[in-house]
């Protein structure tokens, strides 16, 4: 079984400042993808980054980069010089084996202060 | 631009009525859609894996009769919410995947709101 943890349920960040939304999972497969989504109040879910599992880079993209340390089996979201439109629920997920589903983590709400 | 389409967006309707949800894959065919179901300030559940011709995989404690799935087309799937009730008030949100290789995210509708009065 596929079990994605996101240990903090709220965070705050000041604005122009970086962030670290925690990630961990647990899977028995060997090839497995990650991802992280942002919802907004609105309720739609934006897809912001992937890391797959035989990736040695670590994922970037604009301002989000994956911290991904897999003996840790973690996959930190990383926001650099956040802004306040970054203010969402945060979801970590992760699609594993042959699985067509994606598991998803509990969220993280994320507030920037101005 | 938008990659799902779901519709509608909000539906406020009394105890007893049928609610049907349609999740449109826009630029891709999507031989397996998903259904979501999301109360507030908790994360989304997976409700059922919808397949293009064949029947509804669902979930352990989610009711058949209740939730009725249908994928007729590679771009359309829908959620028919039978004689809703309050308590099925909440966030109904589909995804599909483009096909592809495995590093291909889900793409969402931008959810349904559901209010049974």
């Amino acid at each position: 079984a596929q079990k994605i943890t996101q240990t903090q349920p709220g965070m705050f960040v000041q604005e122009k400042e970086a962030v670290t939304l925690d990630c961990t999972y647990d899977t028995s497969d060997q090839s497995y993808g990650l991802f992280w989504y942002k919802q907004p109040s609105s309720g739609e879910m934006i897809f912001l980054i992937y890391q797959g599992s035989y990736d040695e880079q670590n994922a970037t993209e604009g301002r989000y980069s994956l911290n991904f340390q897999k003996a840790r089996k973690s996959a930190n979201l990383v926001i650099s010089a956040s802004q306040l439109g970054d203010s969402a629920m945060y979801f970590c997920a992760m699609r594993a084996g042959s699985a067509r589903q994606l598991t998803f983590g509990s969220g993280t709400q994320l507030t920037v202060l101005p | 631009g938008a990659v799902v389409s779901q519709h509608p967006s909000r539906v406020i309707c009394k105890s007893g009525t049928s609610v049907k949800i349609e999740c449109r894959s826009l630029d891709f065919q999507a031989t397996t859609m998903f259904w979501y179901r999301q109360f507030p300030k908790q994360s989304l559940m997976l409700m059922a894996t919808s397949n293009e011709g064949s029947k509804a995989t669902y979930e352990q404690g989610v009711e058949k009769d209740k939730f009725l799935i249908n994928h007729a087309s590679l771009t359309l799937s829908t959620l028919t919410v039978t004689s809703a009730h309050p308590e099925d008030s909440s966030f109904y949100i589909c995804s599909a995947r483009a096909p592809g290789s495995t590093n291909q995210p889900q793409h969402f509708g931008d959810g349904t709101r559901l209010s049974i009065l």
